[in-house]
């Protein structure tokens, strides 16, 4: 199956800082490219998502990037807050009758006070 | 906000047992799914249902799984003879389309001794 890959596996940052998250894949095929937020102990939350025809992709502090030449997708969190500090999960897929996602192993985002 | 909702919230079984975790999705969707999620680790998809009939499906789902949609609400995943390995939350998913939003439920967390 499709292979991604999740850099970098925890982030530590100051409240107010910017925080990336970066996801490479390997099938050109992929079409479909969510963010989800994953709360200790909770379901995972879709945040922001794109789809391969767009490049960039805004809602407020967050903001996704998509790169399909290179094979790079990447979460921007900007003036990061305490309640930001969760596991976020990319993920990827392939529309075509049947969507199967494949998630990357997370980044565990601390945001101190 | 309509919600997808599963039970039991945790179940503990022996080893050799059949479970049978419950998910009702949001009442509108049309594609159903269930995820694994082993302690720590990232979201693994196992199956997809669309049209009364499994879409899609992981390595993950062997034999000892299968799903079923006994009537027009709820949404099963069976383990015929649980292992110790089968020890994760796993999370029932829906979404209106095939490639769009998917809808988390809060999880079922199975215990296998």
């Amino acid at each position: 199956g499709e292979n991604v890959e999740q850099h970098p596996s925890t982030l530590s940052v100051q409240e107010g800082d910017s925080a990336v998250i970066k996801c490479t894949y390997s099938d050109s095929a992929s079409n479909y490219f969510p963010w989800y937020k994953q709360e200790l102990g909770k379901r995972p939350q879709l945040i922001i998502d794109i789809r391969s025809n767009v490049g960039e992709k805004k809602d407020q502090r967050i903001a996704v990037t998509l790169n399909k030449t290179a094979k790079h997708f990447s979460l921007h969190i900007t003036e990061t807050q305490p309640e930001d500090s969760a596991v976020y999960f990319c993920a990827l897929g392939e529309s075509g009758g049947s969507y199967i996602p494949t998630f990357g192993r997370g980044t565990s985002l601390i945001v101190h006070p | 906000e309509p919600e997808v909702t599963q039970t039991p919230s945790h179940q503990v079984t022996q080893m050799g047992q059949e479970v049978i975790l419950r998910c009702v999705p949001i009442s509108n969707h049309l594609y159903f799914y269930w995820y694994r999620q082993i302690l720590g680790q990232k979201v693994e998809f196992l199956v997809s249902f669309y049209n009364n009939e499994i879409s899609e499906k992981s390595e993950i789902f062997d034999d000892q799984f299968s799903v079923e949609r006994p009537d027009g609400s709820n949404f099963t995943l069976k383990i015929r003879s649980t292992k110790l390995e089968d020890s994760a939350m796993y999370f029932c998913a829906s979404t209106g389309q095939g490639l769009g939003e998917q809808y988390f439920g809060p999880g079922t967390r199975l215990t296998v001794t």
